[in-house]
């Protein structure tokens, strides 16, 4: 079993529509856990932190389930940009600060 | 935000030959920086992770003396590819994680490797 598992999709949306991604991790002393965003042939940028008490940045809110080892991402009213590759990432104290990512979920957004 | 850079961002060397790769935090130290390959449509793999002043950790699998790193200062790394072969092709991304202790990684843009 992977350490860390996303849907990989795609998923084909139209604008507007709402998306939500779900990614698990196998190793329950994981620490923090984020949020990145790759387009093709870019590097992964920050998208943003999930916490267990959730957070929202615009339309993006990401939620975070330590009982469930799961974490999510939903977008709202999605744009032709957020068409991207979405990366789960996962670090765990234990494993020296090392961060373990998804193999990722790539999302188009179509008009 | 914290900017990483990454030269050159794109090479196309002969086999055989070795490349070095540079990894530079441009306003933060950084701590520890990291190195990935990503093949097309696959996530990024962890190559080795580097501190500075201490030999890097590398990844099972991965092979010290023919990914040679070296993590001189708290803004400098590099990753050099030494005699290189057609299968080292790939995109080569680092990483560097503030002195602050947060675990945001910054992502350079990465080096993309031809070995004709």
């Amino acid at each position: 079993r992977k350490e860390v598992e996303q849907d990989p999709g795609p998923f084909n949306v139209p604008e507007g529509a709402t998306v939500a991604f779900n990614c698990t991790y196998s190793n329950s002393a994981s620490q923090s856990f984020f949020w990145y965003r790759q387009d093709c042939r870019k590097e992964p940028k920050l998208l943003m932190s999930v916490y267990s008490s959730g957070n929202e940045d615009g339309r993006f809110t990401a939620q975070l389930n330590r009982a469930s080892q799961y974490i999510s991402l939903l977008i709202r009213d999605s744009k032709l940009s957020d068409s991207a590759t979405y990366l789960c990432v996962v670090n765990g104290r234990t494993n020296a600060g090392k961060s373990t990512f998804g193999d990722g979920t790539t999302l188009t957004v179509k008009p | 935000g914290a900017v990483v850079s990454q030269h050159p961002s794109r090479v196309i060397c002969k086999s055989g030959t070795s490349v070095k790769i540079e990894c530079r935090s441009l306003d933060f130290q950084a701590t520890t920086m990291f190195w990935y390959r990503q093949f097309p449509k696959k996530s990024l793999m962890l190559m080795a992770t580097s501190n500075e002043g201490s030999k890097a950790t590398y990844e099972q699998g991965v092979e010290k003396d023919k990914f040679l790193i070296n993590h001189a200062s708290l803004t400098l790394s590099t990753l050099t590819v030494t005699s290189a072969h057609p299968e080292d092709s790939s995109f080569y991304i680092c990483s560097a994680r503030a002195a602050s202790g947060s675990y945001e990684q910054y992502f350079g843009p990465g080096t993309r490797l031809t070995v004709t």
